[in-house]
């Protein structure tokens, strides 16, 4: 049973553009949602996080959206740059402390 | 900068053999947790401890895995009897735990098992 899920698996964007990552989840009880990034041979690295109670988070040239009708939550990268190549990962809190992950979507941005 | 390490980063084994892996966490963090990622699936929760008292184990994790953080600093998980389906990457990960803190996982850069 898949409680988060990322659709696309892969994503290819021009240099400059806006890369939109997409996040699906079924469980309403989740009440916090993060996205990681992740090269390889590394650990996954946090990137932005935003709670249940908002619908919007912004740091630098990211933006997470939350929708809670719709279940769906978003990262907007903005512009993208060559250096975001890596796969993201949407992730849920689950009340009692563990994260449960997506499937992971590879960004491609080209010069 | 001190962030989450752990050793080895590669281990291959033969099957039937165990293997330990270990994890130092952010020092002031008294959640530990072990991920599991295997390629083209994000991490797959294993376990995790606060302090040292185990909270919660995931059903996926057979009676040949174990866990421990005897003093609430590093930890260690040791695989007994590996089997070639136990190839993967192991991550660890660390977060502070308080009331009103945040709920962000800080993780280590893995150990990779390989088992033949």
């Amino acid at each position: 049973d898949q409680q988060v899920k990322q659709n696309s698996p892969s994503l290819s964007v021009q240099e400059g553009r806006i890369s939109i990552l997409n996040c699906d989840y079924t469980n309403s009880m989740f009440d916090y949602f993060l996205w990681y990034k992740k090269y390889p041979a590394e650990g996954p690295t946090f990137l932005i996080s935003i709670s249940s109670i908002k619908d919007k988070n912004e740091d630098g040239r990211f933006t997470v959206f939350l929708n809670k009708s719709a279940k769906h939550l978003s990262l907007h990268i903005v512009p993208s740059q060559p250096g975001d190549s890596a796969v993201y990962f949407c992730a849920a809190y689950n009340q009692g402390g563990k994260l449960i992950f997506g499937q992971g979507t590879e960004l491609s941005v080209k010069p | 900068d001190t962030g989450v390490s752990q050793d080895p980063r590669h281990k291959i084994t033969k099957r039937g053999q165990n293997v330990t892996f270990r994890c130092d966490p952010i020092s002031e963090h008294n959640r530990l947790y072990w991920y599991r990622q295997t390629l083209g699936q994000g991490p797959e929760f294993l376990t995790y401890f606060q302090n040292e008292a185990q909270l919660e184990k995931s059903r996926l994790l057979s009676d040949r895995f174990s866990a421990e953080r005897p003093k609430g600093s590093f930890s260690t998980l040791e695989i007994q009897r590996t089997e070639q389906g136990d190839s993967a990457m192991y991550l660890c990960a660390s977060s502070p735990w308080d009331r009103g803190s945040s709920y962000e996982q800080y993780f280590g850069p893995g150990t990779r098992l390989t088992v033949t």
